[in-house]
């Protein structure tokens, strides 16, 4: 099975317009953390937000927030206020394990295009 | 200045040809990792490691050997070049966990640039 899934490969959003990018995910560890990166068509990876299994509140950064539904297995990124700088890949990531190494698994990504 | 930091940033070489892309970090993490991504796949693991003693394989380390040659520079080697490992590689760093692996968001990794190598 697969641990991240992110279901929407493309998708589409009007600039100034608010966004969610889905993310799902599998784990049987209670202890584990969430990830979005951004990758703009130049190739880096950004970090954007976090969100760790036993934090109470949902996570937000700037114009970035993250839906954690923890009975549903869902961490979706909301992007709101849409810029044509957000046009870019996403990456959705877990890191779960009690320690030693974590592994960090990543989705296959969403591609955003925001539209003038 | 960057925290992470690879070179090169571009690379073209032949099948059969040794090569080494090197990453540095100021970020003070003891943490380093090397990946790989290609289309479709979205990242996957090469090596790790915790300290500059502390070596680990990931998912997909044949064909690949690493040397941390101090806390803050990790470099991964290819040994003989072949097509398939045409890709964009990234060096990550992160710091270690809180005592009792507690999680917090300083358990993020961070990730250099990325280094685009075309293997002929």
């Amino acid at each position: 099975a697969q641990k991240i899934t992110q279901t929407q490969p493309g998708m589409f959003v009007q600039e100034k317009e608010a966004v969610t990018l889905d993310c799902t995910y599998d784990t049987s560890d209670p202890s584990y953390g969430l990830f979005w990166y951004k990758q703009p068509s130049s190739g880096e990876m950004i970090f954007l937000i976090y969100q760790g299994s036993y934090d109470q509140q949902n996570a937000t950064e700037g114009r970035y927030s993250l839906n954690f539904q923890k009975a549903r297995k869902s961490a979706n990124l909301v992007i709101s206020a849409s810029q044509l700088g957000d046009s870019a890949m996403y990456f959705c990531a877990m890191r779960e394990g009690p320690g030693g190494y974590q592994k960090v698994t990543f989705g296959t990504g969403t591609k955003l295009q925001v539209i003038p | 200045d960057a925290d992470v930091t690879q070179t090169p940033r571009n690379r073209i070489t032949k099948t059969g040809k040794r090569i080494m892309l090197e990453c540095s970090q100021t970020k003070g993490h003891d943490r380093m990792y090397w990946y790989r991504q290609d289309p479709g796949l979205g990242l996957r693991l090469i090596y790790y490691s915790f300290d500059v003693k502390d070596i680990n394989k990931g998912e997909i380390s044949d064909g690949y050997s690493v040397s941390r040659q101090a806390q803050a520079k990790f470099s991964l080697s290819l040994e003989s070049a072949i097509p398939n490992q045409t890709a964009l590689y990234f060096c990550a760093t992160s710091a270690s966990l809180g005592a009792g692996g507690q999680r917090t968001k300083e358990e993020t990794q961070y990730f250099g640039p990325g280094t685009r190598l075309l293997v002929l």
